[in-house]
């Protein structure tokens, strides 16, 4: 079962435009939020991450916001670079309450920014 | 430190073979997790040890699959009669309990059985 899902597999945005990227959740269990993003051959990284107690959190061009009541979130890139092309994973943990580290991941949203 | 190190990159095996990967983590983090990410998929977690304790296998372990992390350092992902089912890529990554920064992935190991 999908607990985490990113209904857009695909997004182009001009270069300098916003990026909004969005997350959907299930699990009423996750507290815990993050951003990765994958270049190719590559692992994941971490880009940015929120807790529950929070609705926004901001560091340099990203911003994660968090809609509990909707079980929904969403990244803002702004602005878009080139170099932001890459996949983009939303991931959701039980971590604060449960103690449970594992991440469930979406799966990805794939970003191009055209020149 | 030159973050997480996986062995090796790329794995062609016949199906019924066996195969083990290798997971060298950040030397100060006490978690270490895999997880397996086929084609456009998100990673699907596998298990995790914090220190040498294996605390959570995923339903998706089969009994052919076995993990170990000796001594908390270096872990091996074992496969055992691989199955094109199998292919795919396996990600390690490790993280400091209490962390906010999330977890730190290796570049993985890609899986193909033919």
């Amino acid at each position: 079962d999908q607990q985490v899902k990113q209904n857009s597999p695909s997004l182009s945005v001009q270069e300098g435009r916003i990026s909004i990227l969005n997350c959907d959740y299930t699990n009423s269990m996750f507290d815990y939020f993050l951003w990765y993003k994958k270049y190719p051959a590559e692992g994941p990284t971490f880009l940015i991450s929120i807790s529950s107690i929070k609705d926004k959190n901001e560091d340099g061009r990203f911003t994660v916001f968090l809609n509990k009541s909707a079980k929904h979130l969403s990244l803002h890139i702004v602005p878009s670079q080139p170099g932001d092309s890459a996949v983009y994973f939303c991931a959701a943990s039980a971590r604060l309450v449960s103690n449970d580290y594992k991440l469930s991941f979406g799966a990805g949203t794939t970003v191009t920014v055209r020149a | 430190d030159t973050g997480v190190s996986q062995d090796p990159r790329h794995k062609i095996t016949k199906r019924g073979q066996n195969v083990t990967f290798r997971c060298d983590p950040i030397s100060e983090h006490n978690r270490l997790y895999w997880y397996r990410q086929t084609l456009g998929q998100g990673p699907e977690f596998l298990t995790y040890f914090q220190n040498e304790a294996q605390l959570e296998k995923s339903r998706l372990l089969s009994d052919r699959f076995s993990a170990e992390r000796p001594k908390g350092s270096f872990s091996t992902l074992e496969i055992q009669r691989t199955e094109q089912g199998d292919s795919a890529m396996y990600l390690c990554a490790s993280s400091l309990t209490g962390s906010d920064y999330g977890y730190t992935f290796g570049s993985g190991t890609r899986l193909t059985v033919v």
